[in-house]
């Protein structure tokens, strides 16, 4: 069955410290992933979008991965701030752009 | 200034009624979408519209009908409520659909409580 499955759990970090959130997906062929964040009682917001014969980008502290091998993208926030502290989802756009696949997030807390 | 807003933000109504959430975004964007966020936050994509035509009905019950009067704007009307109805819908749109298509920029979302 297709899957996008990313930590259940909330991330708890220190500030200052690099935090990393984990994207899985099965069975499915991504033409592209995207990274949002969704504060509560908000729509998400777009962060960074990595195409499938890419590996790695970047944006100020952010950086995220992509191995279609492995079927993982990695999300990195460096130097983390407790203003980072939000839900970050995860988001497959199928070959063909017709549809994006949200995974249900990962809830980051920032602790000053 | 708002890129993608959506009214009502809250919505209660009784089990059976009708309801309408309208949308509009100001980008100039081509494609527009409906999302339903249920309560485990799952954020699933119901429709798809691009220059007013249907791109995707994603198994959504004939109960949901939207409607595109023009590239700016789609709403979403929901026939006969039921409980399970209740979620937060998000609207969104963005520039291009297929192979160029880009992030999406989403409104604040419409908390639809069905009592």
């Amino acid at each position: 069955s297709q899957k996008i499955e990313q930590n259940s759990e909330a991330l708890n970090i220190q500030e200052g410290k690099t935090a990393t959130l984990t994207c899985n997906y099965t069975n499915y062929s991504p033409a592209y992933l995207q990274w949002y964040r969704q504060d509560p009682g908000r729509g998400p917001v777009f962060l960074l979008l990595i195409r499938e014969n890419e590996k790695e980008k970047r944006k100020e502290r952010l950086k995220v991965t992509f191995d279609t091998t492995l079927k993982q993208s990695l999300f990195h926030i460096t130097a983390s701030q407790p203003a980072d502290s939000a839900t970050y989802l995860c988001a497959l756009t199928l070959t063909g752009g017709f549809k994006t696949i949200f995974g249900a997030g990962t809830r980051l807390f920032v602790k000053a | 200034d708002t890129a993608v807003s959506q009214t009502p933000k809250y919505l209660v109504t009784q089990m059976g009624n009708d309801k309408s959430i309208k949308c509009e975004q100001n980008l100039g964007h081509d494609t527009m979408y409906w999302y339903k966020q249920d309560s485990k936050k799952f954020l699933k994509i119901m429709f798809s519209y691009n220059n007013k035509e249907l791109i995707i009905n994603e198994t959504v019950p004939n109960r949901f009908s939207p409607k595109s009067p023009d590239k700016a704007h789609l709403n979403l009307h929901i026939n006969s409520l039921e409980l399970g109805d209740s979620a937060v819908y998000f609207c969104a749109s963005s520039q291009e659909y297929g192979q160029g298509a880009t992030e999406a920029f989403f409104g604040q979302g419409t908390r639809l409580t069905v009592v």
